[in-house]
């Protein structure tokens, strides 16, 4: 048991649609990351949100965003959906910047 | 940007018998992290463990960090213990994963 939670746990789209990933986590951990998971591969860092501004992103498209509410809890946006954009999607909590990293169970997203 | 290589790749054993694994990273790390993920895609903290040895039962982890590897060592192993083990650093405050070692513990 991690504390993070995510949902939902598996989601099936049609090229072009929009889709909103969800992730909260235990009080205090101010700092979340998001994740992009193809099959057979590493994760790939998406975007960092750290106290609610945007701390750093990776190799990623404008359509792929984010936001981080005041209970710290956090969306992943991504608009115009690719047949590529299929993985998992992980979401990390830490209690600050340089602190452990806990993942929640993750978003298969399936885009047809 | 950072690279970060695992071996094996791939690994087979057979229950019972001990295992390390390695993560070479390529520049100066402030964190490192082994993960397990379970056939769900669960990512399971092991260690967090940017210097130094730890244990946790059969489990036991190294980091020099002034050569810039880590090693996870796996003793007596178990038909649970297959899944992917992902070795992690963060040069900043970003995790950049390894390409993974795939263990698969036959009884």
């Amino acid at each position: 048991e991690t504390g993070v939670t995510q949902s939902p746990t598996h989601l099936i789209k049609t090229r072009g649609q929009q889709v909103t990933l969800r992730c909260s986590s235990q009080s205090g951990h101010n700092t979340v990351s998001w994740y992009q998971q193809a099959l057979g591969q590493g994760p790939q860092f998406i975007f960092q949100y750290y106290r609610e501004e945007e701390n750093g992103r990776g190799n990623f498209p404008p359509r792929f965003s984010g936001l981080q509410f005041p209970n710290y809890s956090s969306e992943l946006n991504v608009n115009a959906l690719e047949l590529d954009d299929s993985a998992l999607y992980l979401c990390a909590c830490s209690l600050g910047l340089d602190s452990e990293a806990f993942f929640g169970q993750g978003t298969r997203l399936t885009v047809v | 940007g950072i690279q970060v290589e695992q071996s094996p790749p791939d690994l087979i054993l057979q229950e019972g018998a001990n295992s390390t694994l390695r993560c070479n990273f390529s520049d100066s790390v402030n964190n490192l992290q082994w993960f397990h993920q379970n056939p769900w895609g669960q990512l399971i903290n092991l260690f967090y463990i940017p210097s130094g040895t730890k244990q946790n039962g059969r489990l036991s982890a190294t980091t020099v960090a002034t050569e810039r590897y880590s090693l996870l060592y796996i003793s007596s192993s178990q038909t649970t213990d297959s899944g992917v083990y992902f070795c992690a650093v963060a040069p900043t405050d970003k995790l950049i994963f390894g390409t993974g070692t795939r263990l698969q513990v036959f009884p």
